[in-house]
């Protein structure tokens, strides 16, 4: 066990639909990291949040959007959904960006 | 947002053999790179964090090296055992936005 805590594991929606996935970090971390993975591709870095602010961001659509609070636990926000957002999508917390990541156990995405 | 390279893709190796495989990264846009273990159905977890030229780190069985100047990381995997089937995933972080790349990873099956 990480420690990352994730939910909803699972979630099936339609398409158009907006849904909301939760993280919460290792007690004491400080970042959060948002992935996905999609079928037969490798991890996708969608955005990174530091003590409430965003740091980084990948390749993450516009319509997909994440915020911290002030008690760091983190949510990321999918609107307009579409077939091809169906995915595996990770949260990982860190101390700090130079610390290796702890991963949480994912929330699967089914968008049908 | 970095170029990550893993090879190989897959690997089949016998119980007891000793094995390895390559990460490669931009040499000229680097700030830390991590090694992580994903085993199916589970989550990624860390393995290693190498920042600095010439770095070997070790955990029982499994090493790695890290040429910052080539761009490039070896994990090794002395005495392969079953459990250690699993996809080698290297991630690396540029020292801009400190944005994570990962690699495709490599998927690892030992035979008993």
């Amino acid at each position: 066990d990480s420690g990352v805590t994730q939910t909803p594991k699972h979630l099936i929606t339609a398409t158009g639909q907006r849904v909301t996935l939760r993280c919460s970090p290792r007690s004491g971390d400080l970042s959060v990291y948002w992935y996905q993975q999609s079928l037969d591709q490798g991890l996708q870095f969608l955005i990174q949040y530091y003590n409430g602010e965003e740091r980084a961001k990948g390749n993450i659509l516009e319509r997909f959007s994440a915020q911290q609070f002030p008690d760091l636990h983190s949510e990321l926000n999918l609107s307009s959904l579409e077939l091809g957002d169906s995915a595996l999508y990770f949260c990982a917390s860190s101390p700090s960006s130079k610390n290796e990541q702890y991963f949480g156990p994912g929330t699967r995405l089914t968008v049908t | 947002i970095l170029n990550v390279e893993q090879s190989p893709q897959s690997l089949h190796v016998q119980e007891g053999d000793s094995t390895n495989f390559t990460c490669s990264f931009p040499s000229s846009n680097f700030y830390a790179l991590h090694w992580y273990r994903w085993e199916t159905a589970k989550s990624p977890e860390a393995l290693f964090v190498m920042t600095l030229n010439g770095d070997e780190k070790k955990k029982g069985r499994i090493s790695a090296t890290l040429n910052t100047k080539e761009g490039y990381s070896y994990l090794y995997i002395k005495g392969s055992q079953p459990e250690d089937s699993a996809t080698y995933l290297c991630a690396a972080l540029d020292p801009g936005y400190q944005k994570v790349t990962f690699g495709i990873g490599t998927k690892l099956q030992v035979i008993p």
